[in-house]
């Protein structure tokens, strides 16, 4: 079935350090695959996404590629300000049409960020 | 900005008993979602719904829930005889064309 993967945290990083958190998904077909971000005590917000073989999603500075050869979407950012530190997660979903409500979450990293 | 509010934030039952918990979607959404997340593991899809009816749900998503529209507006999710390892974060989302916008969450803890 459909299943995304995502690199083990924690990841500590000192401000204005670069930043990749490694996705890779499986799935049949051609999802759709966005990024996530849960900033603590908040939801869940839709940080990026892309809808085809090598689009680039970005947003804040983020960037992901959507890599068919390579079935990854891993996150990047040049950059990261102490604000960054949250939960981020890779998500696919094949539901397309109408909605892009159907997601297959990787677990979550957790990304803090120091001064 | 358009937002989902999902109430309350927080609860607590004992074991056995039924808990309700809610969602006020985005006005001109038509896809209704629940997922949780149990502590330390994955965000996972419980139920979609749609045009007043389960569209899709999950294996986890067994007899003793259920999920309704009881006004129109609030989108319910009802755990009819709770167990301990129904303690999670549930997270109510709409479809919408483009992205799936999620509620904060309610804080489900089962004693």
């Amino acid at each position: 079935g459909d299943s995304v993967t995502q690199m083990e945290g924690p990841v500590t990083l000192s401000e204005e350090a670069c930043l990749t958190i490694n996705c890779t998904y499986t799935a049949t077909g051609y999802p759709s695959l966005f990024w996530y971000v849960q900033y603590p005590g908040e939801g869940l917000q839709l940080l990026l996404k892309a809808t085809k073989a090598d689009d680039k999603g970005s947003n804040k500075g983020f960037e992901a590629t959507y890599r068919k050869e390579t079935t990854s979407f891993h996150l990047e950012k040049g950059s990261v300000q102490v604000s960054d530190s949250a939960v981020y997660f890779c998500a696919q979903t094949n539901a397309g049409g109408t909605s892009y409500g159907k997601l297959t979450f990787g677990q979550g990293t957790i990304l803090t960020v120091h001064p | 900005e358009p937002e989902v509010t999902q109430t309350p934030s927080h609860q607590v039952t004992q074991m056995g008993q039924e808990v309700i918990l809610r969602c006020v979607p985005i006005s001109n959404h038509l896809y209704f979602y629940w997922y949780r997340q149990i502590l330390g593991q994955k965000v996972e899809f419980l139920v979609s719904f749609y045009n007043n009816e389960i569209s899709e749900k999950s294996e986890i998503f067994d007899d003793q829930f259920s999920v309704e529209r009881p006004d129109g507006s609030n989108f319910t999710l009802k755990i009819r005889s709770t167990k301990l390892e129904d303690s999670a974060m549930y997270f109510c989302a709409t479809g919408g064309n483009t992205e799936a916008f999620f509620g904060q969450g309610t804080r489900l803890t089962v004693v």
